[in-house]
């Protein structure tokens, strides 16, 4: 079975503060990771996935294998950074969630 | 160039009633998904089609749900003798491939009220 796990479900920085949401995967296969992002009163849109390795809107995240996690990082937070984040794993064609983390970012 | 749509956008509905739950994917999508949210939740998978078949329903929690896209477009989620536990919003994402491997692309929700 898959299961993701983002520990943390608030997460409060400053502007230009760096960012990292933690995301933790438990899967007996080769998974595929992705982040999701929803901004106020918008649908969820995908951010990024891991096997582009791009960064999008600043952001990066790079697959562990060996600590099994996809960390989301951004190196300065900016106020429209602030948004609901969740992780997911992609294996036998569905997408499996976590409980998402609230980040906020303050002036 | 429309997303997925979704309708009703909110449902009010008494405890023991049927509700239809629609979902219009982006045309040319032969992927289609039902995930439920409940509050302070991540989605959770319910089920996918992959053109007219359910590839996957395990996710559907007990036999009051069930789903249908019978002509490899449009689907609807359907729910009999409702629960307030049933409350959430249910969302449906459409994508080209499998949701593993390519990007899923959400409505906007169905709000679900159960009294």
């Amino acid at each position: 079975a898959q299961r993701v796990t983002q520990p943390e479900k608030l997460l409060s920085v400053f502007k230009g503060a760096p960012v990292e949401l933690k995301c933790n995967y438990s899967y007996s296969g080769s998974p595929e990771l992705f982040w999701y992002v929803q901004y106020s009163r918008q649908r969820l849109q995908l951010l990024l996935r891991h096997i582009s390795r791009e960064s999008i809107k600043g952001f990066t995240a790079d697959l562990n294998k060996g600590e099994t996690s996809f960390h989301l990082k951004k190196p300065f937070a900016q106020e429209e950074d602030s948004a609901m984040y969740y992780c997911a794993l992609g294996a036998a064609s569905k997408l499996t969630f976590g409980t998402g983390t609230r980040l906020q970012v303050t002036l | 160039g429309a997303g997925v749509s979704q309708t009703p956008s909110n449902k009010v509905t008494e405890k023991g009633k049927y509700v239809e739950l629609r979902c219009d994917p982006i045309s040319g999508h032969t992927a289609l998904y039902w995930y439920r949210q409940s509050l302070g939740q991540g989605p959770e998978f319910l089920i996918y089609f992959q053109g007219t078949g359910a590839a996957d329903d395990s996710g559907l929690p007990n036999d009051r749900f069930f789903a249908v896209r019978p002509e490899g477009s449009v689907s609807t989620l359907k729910i009999q003798r409702t629960e307030r536990g049933d409350s959430a919003v249910y969302l449906c994402a459409s994508g080209v491939g499998a949701g593993n491997t390519g990007e899923l692309f959400f409505g906007e929700g169905s709000r679900l009220t159960v009294l």
